[in-house]
């Protein structure tokens, strides 16, 4: 069974601050992506990367960055915390593009920016 | 411009009842539709998809859905619902001329026993 990992269920951070937000998977998916998932705007897709230093913006990467130095690890990066970032992010992989694989997806992390 | 509508934010439905949640869709090519469940506490998962062919898809846990051109819809079902249902559910568009899905902002299903 695929598991996407993601390395903490809950952060609290201050406005300004670097984040890391760690993503592992252990099926050897060439693409993984990261949502953020806010309450009445459903998911949205952040960065996506379909092979190792490979990534491609999705629909919001403002304020954002990510790394993919490992196959299976997808790392989100925010550069400045700011409290407008306060939100439930998602990590997903999937073998191969989403239409024609099913999308694995992590418990979540809950980020809080204060 | 791509989009789904799911125009129920919140349904709630009694153990062993009928279920249908509703999901409309704007694309501009044969779209490829999904269902994602997620649980409390945990990631989506995948339920069901339409991609082509029979218009009416079987998925896990008993869910079908039925896509309908004519209306632009893709809206799943279950004939009796378990307390296990409760858990928020997405429904997705994409294309070959994108292979990114679009999700719509999802409804969250609570089940009384």
């Amino acid at each position: 069974d695929v598991k996407v990992t993601q390395s903490s269920r809950y952060l609290v951070k201050r406005t300004g601050e670097k984040v890391f937000l760690e993503c592992v998977q252990d099926m050897d998916h060439e693409n993984m992506f990261w949502y953020r998932q806010d309450p009445g705007l459903g998911l949205r897709l952040i960065y996506f990367s379909y092979d190792v230093k490979m990534k491609e913006k999705g629909d919001i990467p403002e304020g954002y960055s990510v790394s993919r130095e490992k196959k299976e690890r997808f790392s989100l990066i925010l550069e400045s915390a700011s409290t407008n970032q306060t939100s439930m992010y998602l990590c997903a992989s999937s073998f191969a593009a989403p239409l024609n694989s099913p999308l694995h997806f992590g418990n979540g992390t809950r980020l809080t920016v204060t | 411009a791509q989009s789904v509508t799911q125009p129920d934010i919140h349904i709630t439905v009694s153990e062993g009842a009928s279920l249908e949640l509703r999901c409309n869709y704007s694309y501009g090519a044969t779209p490829y539709l999904f269902w994602y469940v997620q649980s409390p506490g945990q990631g989506l998962q995948l339920l069901l998809k339409y991609f082509s062919g029979d218009t009416l898809v079987q998925g896990i846990k008993g869910f079908e859905a039925e896509f309908k051109r004519s209306q632009s819809s893709f809206n799943l079902r279950k004939p009796s619902v378990h307390w296990s249902d409760a858990a928020e559910y997405f429904c997705a568009v994409g294309g070959v001329n994108t292979d990114k899905l679009i999700f719509g902002t999802g409804t969250r299903l609570q089940v009384f026993p």
